[in-house]
């Protein structure tokens, strides 16, 4: 089956240093994405990661390990404005070719 | 990066009526996807708007219910027919970048059935 689970809440300090987890079980695996998603907003696109390793653009880095089917966003020096949702999607090219999202992570950046 | 522009951008039906949303890109894609995002959940992928061929939908989702439309490269419709209360959500669009690397989202449209 299809499984993307993250943790649902994550609150974090302003400055601070951020790790959002991401596991995952699909069928067929063409990339791992985040986006960023501000209540009422539409989600915009972070990162991707198709090999294993770590993606770094400026305060935000992404990492991906296939064969652990396992991905975490890492923010650092948090801002207020990082209060938001974070969505992990794997790209799925096993059957129909789509984006699978999990479930979502908000993050509360406090003061 | 593609921008991606949705009307209406919210609405107000009644029960057992229909509403169409469009979605324009501004330049040529693809591939087009429109998905659902309830209040306070993650995004669930409807169908993939298929130029020149019918949509490819996921499970739980039908063409009698969500009809789909792409006539060109740049544009897109779907279709909430039959509303009921449960239809209440968010409808998003999507597009995939020309690098098959990002995806862009249109700004959604906010949907309540009375």
């Amino acid at each position: 089956g299809q499984n993307i689970d993250q943790p649902t809440e994550m609150t974090a300090t302003e400055g601070a240093i951020v790790q959002i987890n991401c596991t995952y079980q699909t069928s067929g695996f063409n990339g791992l994405f985040w986006y960023q998603q501000h209540a009422g907003e539409a989600p915009t696109f972070l990162s991707y990661n198709v090999l294993d390793g770590l993606e770094e653009k400026g305060r935000f880095s992404s990492f991906l390990s296939r064969s652990k089917g396992y991905s975490y966003l890492l923010l650092k020096e948090l801002q207020m404005k990082d209060s938001a949702s974070y969505l992990c999607a794997v790209r799925d090219l096993s059957g129909t070719y789509k984006y699978i999202f999990g479930t979502g992570t908000r993050l509360k950046v406090l003061a | 990066s593609a921008v991606i522009s949705q009307k209406p951008s919210r609405d107000i039906c009644q029960r057992g009526t229909s509403l169409t949303i469009q979605c324009q890109v501004d330049s040529q894609v693809t591939m087009m996807f429109w998905y659902r995002q309830q209040p306070g959940q993650s995004l669930t992928l409807i169908a993939t708007a298929n130029q020149g061929s019918e949509a490819t939908y996921e499970s739980g989702f039908v063409i009698d219910k969500f009809p789909i439309s792409r006539p060109n490269l740049t544009f897109s419709t779907l279709t909430v027919s039959n509303m009921s209360p449960e239809d209440s959500s968010i409808y998003l669009c999507s597009d995939q970048g020309l690098d098959y690397n990002e995806q862009f989202f249109g700004p959604g449209t906010r949907l309540t059935v009375l």
